[in-house]
Parts: C-alpha cells; sequence; structure tokens
C-alpha cells in the first residue's frame, strides 16, 4: 500500500455540488498539507495542518475548507463547486523539522462542470 | 517575497543531448531545494534535493543538480537525455517553521529522436 493514499482518483461533480477529497497516510507524520495544480501554474498550497487541533490556511484556501480528523487522515472539502476549481489536487505529508521525508499522495483529478 | 523562478517554460532536446533546466529562488532563510518530475497523467516523483552539504547533488534516473547560493539557482542536469525523460519538471524550495513548499510553474521537455 501506498505510503499516502488519496482517494478518489478521479472525480466528475456539478457545479454547486459539495465534495470531500480524502487523504490518509502510514508514514506517522504529525504535518500534513493540500496543494492544487493548474497547468502553467505549478503547486499550490491550500492549508496545512500541524497537528489534529492546528489548520492552517495556504495562499489559495477561498472555496475550500479542510479537516483533520486524526493524525493520519486529512480531508479537503469543497462546499461549493465551481469549474475553476478544476484541477490536479495533492496531499502531501512531512516530519516536524526540516523537510525530512516530503511524502506525495498520487493525486486527485478533479473536474467541475 | 518566497518564489521560485522556472524562466523555460518549454524545452526541446534531441535524444543524447545534455539537458540543463534552470532554476532560481528567492527564499529568506536556509533553503531546502527539490527537483519533481512528473509524467503525463502521472503524480509527482522525487528526482533529487538538496538540504546542506555538498553543493552538488546526485538523484536518480543519472539527474544531478548544483546549488548555487550566490546566484540564488539550483540547476538540473543530465549528460545525455533519453526518449522517457520526456515530461514536466518542477523546482520546489521549502523549509522554516512550517515545511510548506513553494513550487515553479514548471518547465515541459520534449524529446526528439
Amino acid at each position: 500500500d501506498a505510503d499516502v493514499t488519496q482517494t478518489p482518483r478521479n472525480r466528475i461533480t456539478k457545479t454547486g455540488k459539495r465534495i470531500m477529497l480524502e487523504c490518509s497516510q502510514t508514514k506517522g507524520h504529525d504535518r500534513m498539507y493540500w496543494y492544487r495544480q493548474d497547468p502553467g501554474l505549478g503547486l499550490r498550497l491550500i492549508y496545512y495542518s500541524f497537528d489534529v487541533k492546528d489548520i492552517n490556511k495556504g495562499e489559495i484556501s477561498d472555496g475550500y475548507s479542510v479537516s483533520r480528523q486524526a493524525q493520519a487522515k486529512f480531508s479537503l472539502s469543497l462546499e461549493s463547486a465551481i469549474p475553476n476549481q478544476t484541477a490536479l489536487y495533492f496531499c502531501a505529508t512531512s516530519e516536524g523539522q526540516g523537510m525530512v521525508g516530503y511524502t506525495f499522495g498520487s493525486g486527485t483529478r478533479l473536474t467541475v462542470v | 517575497a518566497q518564489s521560485v523562478t522556472q524562466p523555460d517554460i518549454h524545452i526541446t532536446v534531441s535524444e543524447g543531448a545534455s539537458l540543463e533546466l534552470r532554476c532560481n529562488y528567492s527564499y529568506g532563510a536556509t533553503p531546502y531545494l527539490f527537483w519533481y518530475v512528473q509524467s503525463p497523467g502521472q503524480g509527482l516523483q522525487l528526482l533529487l534535493k538538496y538540504f546542506s552539504g555538498d553543493t552538488l547533488v546526485q538523484g536518480i534516473k543519472g539527474f544531478e543538480a548544483e546549488f548555487k547560493r550566490s546566484q540564488s539557482s539550483f540547476n538540473l542536469r543530465k549528460p545525455s537525455v533519453h526518449w522517457s525523460d520526456a515530461a514536466e519538471y518542477f523546482c520546489a524550495v521549502g523549509g522554516g517553521a512550517t515545511n510548506k513548499l513553494i513550487f515553479g510553474t514548471g518547465t515541459l521537455l520534449a524529446v526528439q529522436p
């Protein structure tokens, strides 16, 4: 099994629908991140979490929310999806300090129609 | 402001030719530097990383990168490109208290036979 698992791998949803992307990890890392990838823009940080009680906004958090249900689980929600949220979403984990063990999931491709 | 610049959006090289992909960064603290590769429809694969020590870093698939602090650069090189190297390449910088990664916009590499 992968160290960082994202579900679903692909999803098509309609404008206005609520959708949740899930991320789970077996690395035992405290820190978890959600990034979004758009063509020509690279990856940008949406939210990050240091532990279950510590959630922080990234550079593009508008329109998104997150939940850290446990050390191993970090979910990203789109409360009312819009077409410009069509993107590839990556979850990542890291250890406490020094960028050691930074690990990405395989990504979720989301299409909002 | 923290940023990563990959000045070449698209590069085409002939198979067997040498390759250099440019990356410049702006980062206030000691940077941790990364190169990732993404094949079409795939996730991110870590090629190499620089944390400290020897400024010439060896990675997987025959890639290497050189950290030049005076030029704020971390260019990726390969002496002889293979057709399977065709992909998109991302440079990233991170560190500090949050372990956030800041990505460049990517360089798309095409390999001619």
